[in-house]
């Protein structure tokens, strides 16, 4: 099956700080990737959707100045926390899909903003 | 207002025996339906799908069920492994949106 890499797999930082987190499609042209986000016994939140070489759509109540995220190439989208706080601690987990069938899901990002 | 919905948080099967997880939509407008293992800090992996011109769909030990008049669908594990033991996700879609929404999930614990 298609694979979807993220790195990196764990991150603790200070508040106020930035953490970039890469998702990476292996071995497939990603035409659409999503970022969630994931709280201790709860579902997945869909944060974005992006297209390669263009914004990102934000679902609502998500700060788009505050999650960045950009899909430069086919195989790479980037979400940056800015400026992280305590609550911004997450597990997030990147999707890619080719067509509109099936999101193949990277490992996760473990981010622990102290 | 949660349009996907997994109302049974946790589920133990003996192995060897069926394992049968729910998920009810709300939304009649979503027409594929996807489901998910995942472990502890992992990411989700894809297990079975089925689109709403279906009714069942079936790959190994997995079968999903879809019944639109009730919006409602299951997995079917049989026979349940130990392996098996995991979180499941179910997901909805709107062909062409892109855009999944997951249940809750069901933790799985199958009994060796």
């Amino acid at each position: 099956g298609a694979v979807v890499s993220q790195h990196p797999s764990r991150v603790i930082c200070k508040s106020g700080t930035s953490v970039k987190i890469e998702c990476r499609s292996l071995d497939f042209q990603a035409t659409t990737m999503f970022w969630y986000r994931q709280f201790p016994k709860k579902s997945l939140m869909l944060m974005a959707t992006s297209n390669e070489g263009s914004k990102a759509t934000y679902e609502q109540g998500v700060e788009k100045d505050k999650f960045l995220i950009n899909h430069a190439s086919l195989t790479l989208s980037t979400l940056t926390v800015t400026s992280a706080h305590p609550e911004d601690s997450s597990f997030y987990i990147c999707s890619a899909t080719s067509d509109a069938g099936t999101q193949y899901f990277g490992p996760g990002t473990r981010l622990l903003v102290l | 207002d949660q349009q996907v919905k997994q109302n049974s948080p946790s589920l133990s099967v003996q192995e060897g025996r069926i394992s049968i997880l729910n998920c009810d939509y709300t939304n009649s407008m979503f027409d594929y339906f996807l489901w998910y293992k995942k472990y502890p800090a992992e990411g989700p992996t894809f297990l079975i799908s089925i689109s709403s011109i279906k009714d069942k769909n079936e790959d190994g030990r997995f079968t999903v069920f879809l019944n639109k008049s009730a919006k409602h669908l299951s997995l079917h594990i049989v026979p349940s492994q130990p392996g098996d033991s995991a979180v499941y996700f179910c997901a909805a879609s709107i062909t062409g949106t892109y855009k999944y929404i997951f249940g809750t999930g069901t933790r799985l614990k199958v009994l060796a």
